[in-house]
């Protein structure tokens, strides 16, 4: 049973256009969402996150948008550069449990020069 | 700073060997986790140590795994007989004891079972 969903295995943009990843989860417990970013051969790394308490977080080129009621997160990268090209992992937890994070099957993003 | 390592990188053995993963987490970090990924299931967590006492072994697939942490810098992953469908990337990763959230994660061991 996949509690977090990426239903998209992979993406192509073009380099500066926006990228846009989406994440849906199916357990409500869940208050606290991560993205992590996975280069080939290398381990994944956090990238960014986002608290059920807001709605949207942004570090620089990337923002984090959560819907709650629609148990849907999306990822969005602007501008896209070729160095973003990279798996995409989506990753949830309950934050009042002992914090187990839940992750998606990833998606594979491709920045077209 | 060393990051998580992992030992071998890459592991290539014939099914029913016996295969042993490494993992040496960051100095200071607390908590260990297992992690193998595969197409179909993505990251998936097979056990969590924390303290060097397994908190959650779940997600070990079967008794075929098991998993040791004799100390606060190694922990090992075995599986006796292996398979190919035990082929994947397994994953170490290490977390401070103030935050599971931020997980570091090691480069890997991609095993293939033949």
């Amino acid at each position: 049973d996949q509690q977090v969903k990426q239903n998209s295995p992979s993406l192509s943009v073009q380099e500066g256009r926006i990228s846009i990843l989406n994440c849906d989860y199916t357990n409500s417990m869940f208050d606290y969402f991560l993205w992590y970013k996975k280069y080939p051969a290398e381990g994944p790394t956090f990238l960014i996150s986002i608290s059920s308490i807001k709605d949207k977080n942004e570090d620089g080129r990337f923002t984090v948008f959560l819907n709650k009621s629609a148990k849907h997160l999306s990822l969005h990268i602007v501008p896209s550069q070729p160095g973003d090209s990279a798996v995409y992992f989506c990753a949830a937890l309950n934050s009042g449990g002992y914090q187990k994070v839940t992750f998606g099957t990833g998606t594979k993003l491709q920045v077209i020069p | 700073d060393a990051g998580v390592i992992q030992s071998p990188r890459h592991e290539v053995t014939e099914m029913g060997q016996e295969v042993t993963l490494r993992c040496k987490p960051i100095s200071g970090h607390n908590s260990l986790f297992w992690y193998r990924q595969t197409m179909m299931r993505g990251l998936e967590l097979l056990i969590y140590f924390n303290n060097n006492v397994p908190i959650d072994d779940s997600g070990m697939p079967e008794d075929r795994f098991s998993a040791k942490m004799p100390n606060a810098s190694f922990s090992t992953l075995k599986i006796q007989p292996s398979e190919p469908r035990d082929s994947a990337v397994y994953f170490c990763a290490s977390s401070s004891g103030t935050s599971l959230v931020t997980q570091y994660f090691g480069p890997g061991t991609r095993l293939l079972v033949l």
